[in-house]
């Protein structure tokens, strides 16, 4: 089956940018995304990219996708307090069938 | 923009009762719901996709007669948790994808913590 995995932690300064990485192995994936969860909350949507695009920028996300090694990563300029929250990616496969596979998860701190 | 809304947001229960979980698209029509459950900690698992009009398609694993999904409208995803036990605690998230022009994308509902007593 489907298999998106992150690293599980990173640790960065405010101001600095953070880069967040994924690697799956659908080579049908269509959609790829990344959502952001904040302690005790749902998802939230931070932006997505096609399976055809490299990249994709979005003020201070950036996201860049390499389709020949399936490794998609989120970078975030100036990285903020806020932004601190587990990041997940996710790939939706093709074939018309609308099932997301999550990654892990990478939780994201941000030090003052 | 789309909104996707579930209740309860949180619950507790005794075990072996049930416990039944909405989820709603508020400004869009969604054939396919889907549900997930989350454990501290750790990623979202599927556990079934929901189709409007016929039968969920559960994961490998998922209990179907204990997780009953039912999908009565185009707005609108139930889950049951039957004879919960407290193995059963966790946050449970659905999602309905949206057609927006060429593109589509899932949108999750905020979640529901249960918690089995």
């Amino acid at each position: 089956g489907e298999d998106v995995e992150q690293s599980l932690f990173l640790s960065v300064r405010e101001g600095d940018s953070s880069v967040i990485n994924c690697t799956y192995t659908d080579s049908s994936s269509t959609y790829l995304y990344w959502y952001k969860q904040e302690p005790g909350a749902g998802l939230q949507l931070l932006t997505y990219i096609f399976s055809n695009m490299d990249m994709k920028q979005d003020q201070r996300l950036t996201v860049l996708l390499n389709k020949k090694d399936k490794h998609l990563s989120l970078r975030i300029a100036d990285t903020q307090t806020g932004d601190s929250a587990i990041y997940f990616c996710a790939e939706r496969g093709g074939g018309g069938y609308q099932k997301v596979t999550f990654g892990t998860g990478t939780k994201l701190q941000v030090i003052p | 923009g789309a909104v996707v809304s579930q209740h309860p947001s949180w619950v507790i229960c005794k075990s072996g009762t049930s416990v039944k979980i909405e989820c709603r698209s508020l400004d869009f029509q969604a054939t396919t719901m889907f549900w997930y459950r989350q454990f501290p900690k750790q990623s979202l698992m599927l556990m079934a996709t929901s189709n409007e009009g016929s039968k969920a398609t559960y994961e490998q694993g998922v209990e179907k007669d204990k997780f009953l999904i039912n999908h009565a409208s185009l707005t609108l995803s139930t889950l049951t948790v039957t004879s919960a036990h407290p193995e059963d605690s966790s946050f449970y998230i659905c999602s309905a994808p949206r057609a927006s022009g060429s593109t589509d994308t899932q949108y999750f509902g905020p979640g529901t913590r249960l918690t089995v007593l």
